[in-house]
């Protein structure tokens, strides 16, 4: 089966623009989580989305946000960029919560 | 705040067995998973305790208990490419998902 699918993979923008990441889950995994992972921080938890709903929200501030759609595929936004944002974005998709997560190959972003 | 413990780096001889533990500060979650990450890969499910005991997936086990604020990851017969890092993760109760810091696994011939 298809894995979890993250465009794009590699992505420049400056200070102060705004990003847009996708992810598209593994078929009929409805739970779509998003996590920064930088060396310091190791995976952070940004929110997590099911049926379209967000069910949760890490601390992060409001410049970051999310949607799910009806097909279970799943965006993050990132608006006004900081050099601090610079790190890779991963989506997990589930189906159950013992069931695992799992991981796309993530987006690399970079703020210069 | 919630937080999950887990030493930074641990190094072990191939064929050996090794064990990572994670040590949370959070009361009540919904059970421990525990990830694999390679350099340059995304981190990969491995396992998940919903209960106390130990869970045996082929050469990986992982054990949980709740008493003690405790659970470890048990690596037996070592190979080489279980050279990676390893994460543990927790749903705490307010429903986030909390990751360790990771703990690097070097092996050695």
């Amino acid at each position: 089966k298809a894995g979890v699918t993250q465009t794009p993979r590699y992505l420049i923008k400056t200070r102060g623009q705004q990003v847009t990441l996708s992810c598209s889950p593994i078929s009929g995994h409805r739970s779509v989580s998003w996590y920064q992972q930088t060396p310091g921080q190791g995976l952070q938890f940004l929110f997590e989305y099911f049926s379209e709903t967000q069910r949760n929200k890490g601390n992060f501030p409001g410049r970051f946000s999310g949607r799910q759609f009806s097909n279970s595929r799943s965006e993050m936004n990132v608006s006004t960029l900081e050099l601090g944002d610079s790190a890779l974005y991963l989506c997990a998709s589930s189906l159950a919560e013992g069931d695992g997560y799992t991981f796309g190959s993530g987006t690399r972003l970079t703020v210069v | 705040g919630q937080s999950l413990e887990q030493p930074s780096e641990v190094t072990a001889v191939e064929g050996a067995i090794v064990q990572i533990n994670c040590t949370y500060q959070t009361s009540g979650f919904y059970g421990l998973s525990w990830y694999q990450q390679h350099d340059g890969g995304a981190p990969t499910f491995l396992s998940y305790n919903a209960l106390d005991g130990l869970e045996e997936t082929g050469r990986f086990s992982s054990f949980l208990s709740r008493s003690d604020s405790y659970g470890y990851l048990l690596l037996q017969e070592l190979q080489m490419k279980d050279s990676a890092s390893y994460f543990c993760a927790v749903r705490d109760p307010d429903d986030k998902i909390i990751f360790g810091k990771g703990t690097r696994l070097h092996i050695l011939p």
